[in-house]
Parts: C-alpha cells; structure tokens; sequence
C-alpha cells in the first residue's frame, strides 16, 4: 500500500536530549512537510523540502533540524535548544503539480 | 498572507441533526481550500478541496462545503450526523499556485462532538 508512515507512534525524551523522528512515502512525492500540533493551536510549519537535498525553515523552526538525503525519506530531529517540544508531531507529502498535502499518522512526544 | 478563522473551537450536535463547521478564510490572491478531518491520535485525512471548478465541493462521508467569495468562507456541512463524525476538522488555505507554493495555512480547529 502507498502511503507515509512515521516512528515511533509515542516517544519520551529526557530534557536535554536530541531525538528524531522518522517519515517515510512510498508515494514519489517530492515535496515533504513537518508540523507540530499543540491543542487549540491548529497546525503550525516546522520545515519543508521541496526536492532531496534542499529543505526550507517553517514558521517555527527554532530548535528542530532536518535532513533530505533520499526522496523518500525526511527526518526531523528535536534538538536540546527546542524549549517546549512536548506536542503531536506530522509529516505530510505532496506530489508535483497539486496543492494537496497527505498527512502520516503522527508521532507523540513527551519530554520528561 | 493568507489566513484561516474556524469558528467555534467546539461544535456539538445531535445525531441525525444537520452539520455546520465554519471557516472564513484570507488570501491576496484566489485560494484552494481544504476540509481535513482527525480522529484522536491519528493523521489528519483529505475530506475535500476547493480548486476553482465547481463552487459546491462534495467530499468523503457524506461532507460537502461551498465557496463563497463575497463572503470569503469556506463553510462545511453534512445534512444528518452520525457518531462515526465525531473528529476534529480543519479548514486551510493555499495560494492557487498549481502547486507551486507549496504551504498549506490552518485554521485552529473545530472539535465536533455528537450526541446519541
């Protein structure tokens, strides 16, 4: 089945600690997104890469880094310097010539 | 810049009853608009899109919105709920671009609970 799947589905962290969370399309999309979901918030634009080896900052991208070394592949990584990182966290793909954006299950994460 | 106003963080309803979730929306130039909706822990899924053809969408589950530009909204409704609807959905914007802007704006949400 074509689709995004992201790991883990829950995550805890201690304070201090990077973490990466996976997304993986087998859809050949080129464009991939990652977003962050706080309650009441809506979805806020953390980083997105239109083609592999380019990605621009989002609206919030103070503390997060990634990385599009494969088409199929976009990690982001929670760094130390992220001072709230406890939320929902999605990656989203989108193919060429279309405004529509497909969305993966989401990770958890917790800080402790 | 584009934005997107949900209003009512929190629609409740009656099953059987008529659905009505808002969402007015901002854009310098003409829009695509979305519906997503998201089940609890889950990704958000495509219910429908506005894309400048037909300004009645029909979508998944029984959705349909209509894009009014003198009102600038984005509204969507199903005629009778059912318990399965009971989701958080989102409206959001992009530019009509083909695609070649690549951001999507969200509105904040509209939890709709329904009641048996």
């Amino acid at each position: 089945d074509g689709g995004i799947t992201q790991s883990p589905k829950y995550l805890f962290r201690k304070e201090g600690q990077n973490v990466t969370l996976s997304c993986e399309q087998n859809l050949n999309h080129d464009a991939m997104y990652w977003y962050r979901q706080d309650p009441g918030q809506g979805l806020r634009l953390i980083y997105y890469s239109q083609i592999v080896n380019d990605f621009q900052k989002g609206d919030i991208a103070e503390g997060y880094s990634v990385s599009r070394e494969k088409k199929e592949s976009f990690p982001l990584t929670v760094t130390s310097a992220q001072k709230n990182p406890t939320a929902f966290y999605l990656c989203a793909s989108r193919g060429a010539y279309t405004d529509t954006q497909y969305f993966g299950p989401g990770t958890r994460l917790t800080v402790l | 810049a584009q934005s997107v106003t949900q209003l009512g963080s929190h629609v409740s309803v009656s099953e059987g009853a008529l659905v009505l979730l808002r969402c007015n929306y901002s854009s310098s130039v003409p829009p695509y608009l979305f519906w997503y909706v998201q089940y609890p822990n889950q990704g958000l899924q495509l219910l429908l899109k506005y894309t400048s053809a037909a300004t009645l969408v029909k979508g998944i589950n029984g959705f349909e919105a209509e894009f009014k530009k003198s009102e600038t909204s984005f509204h969507l409704t199903k005629p009778s709920a059912h318990m399965s609807d009971a989701a958080e959905y989102f409206c959001a914007v992009s530019k009509n671009s083909g695609g070649s802007n690549y951001k999507l704006t969200f509105g904040k949400g509209t939890l709709l609970t329904v009641n048996p």
